[in-house]
């Protein structure tokens, strides 16, 4: 039991280069999110899953895709890379529920110069 | 306004010490609450959820106040191993979770 995966760990882009961070949950979640932390800032969100083929935008979507085609993966896509996208960026899975847990993946470190 | 504001410290206390932090929050439907904890350059972890009417694990004791909006962590006896960064979030709408910037904790022998 893996928990949440993401990958890469550490990621150097190029401003105006895209690319995907991956996030794979074998907990049988329903709900999937993901989250940057920037320095001195709690985590914000980005966009939710509440199940396959259900996406919504967080406080800070723009600049980023996901998508959710099966319950385990919810990749998140960077179009065009900028400076200001430079982060850590966080996957976390629950199951349904307001109490439930949300689990954390390890983090992908993103640099943009 | 932010969400959920939380005061960054940080606080340094001794070993053994009592430790209170506060954390206060928006929106008044808000249904879940949490304080997780993250070490330096790891992911967040849950410590433990916050129900109405107060719950305590061990060392921790959470508590809530909706009439003021705030929630709160105590740590009795601290340990070295208490050091972190504590993170208050709120489930402010239907699954979408609200975090406080943290407040960080160093505990010195």
């Amino acid at each position: 039991n893996a928990g949440v995966t993401q990958t890469p760990k550490f990621q150097v882009l190029k401003t105006g280069q895209s690319m995907t961070l991956q996030c794979a949950q074998d907990m049988n979640h329903e709900y999937m999110s993901w989250y940057r932390q920037d320095p001195g800032m709690g985590l914000r969100l980005i966009h939710y899953s509440v199940g396959a083929g259900i996406t919504d935008q967080g406080e800070v979507p723009n600049g980023y895709n996901v998508s959710r085609s099966t319950t385990e993966d919810f990749p998140l896509r960077l179009l065009s890379a900028a400076p200001s996208q430079t982060s850590v960026y966080f996957c976390a899975s629950s199951s349904a529920g307001e109490q439930e847990t949300q689990y954390f993946g390890p983090g992908t470190r993103l640099l943009v110069l | 306004r932010k969400e959920v504001e939380q005061d960054p410290g940080p606080f340094n206390v001794p070993e053994g010490a009592t430790v209170a932090f506060n954390c206060t929050y928006s929106n008044s439907a808000s249904q879940s609450f949490f304080w997780y904890r993250q070490d330096c350059r790891k992911e967040p972890k849950l410590l433990m959820s916050v129900y109405s009417s107060g719950n305590e694990d061990g060392r921790f004791t959470a508590q809530l106040n909706r009439a003021s909006q705030y929630i709160s962590l105590l740590i009795r006896d601290s340990k070295l191993s208490d050091s972190a960064t504590y993170l208050c979030v709120v489930n402010m709408d239907f699954n979408k979770f609200y975090f406080g910037s943290g407040t960080k904790l160093n505990v010195k022998p």
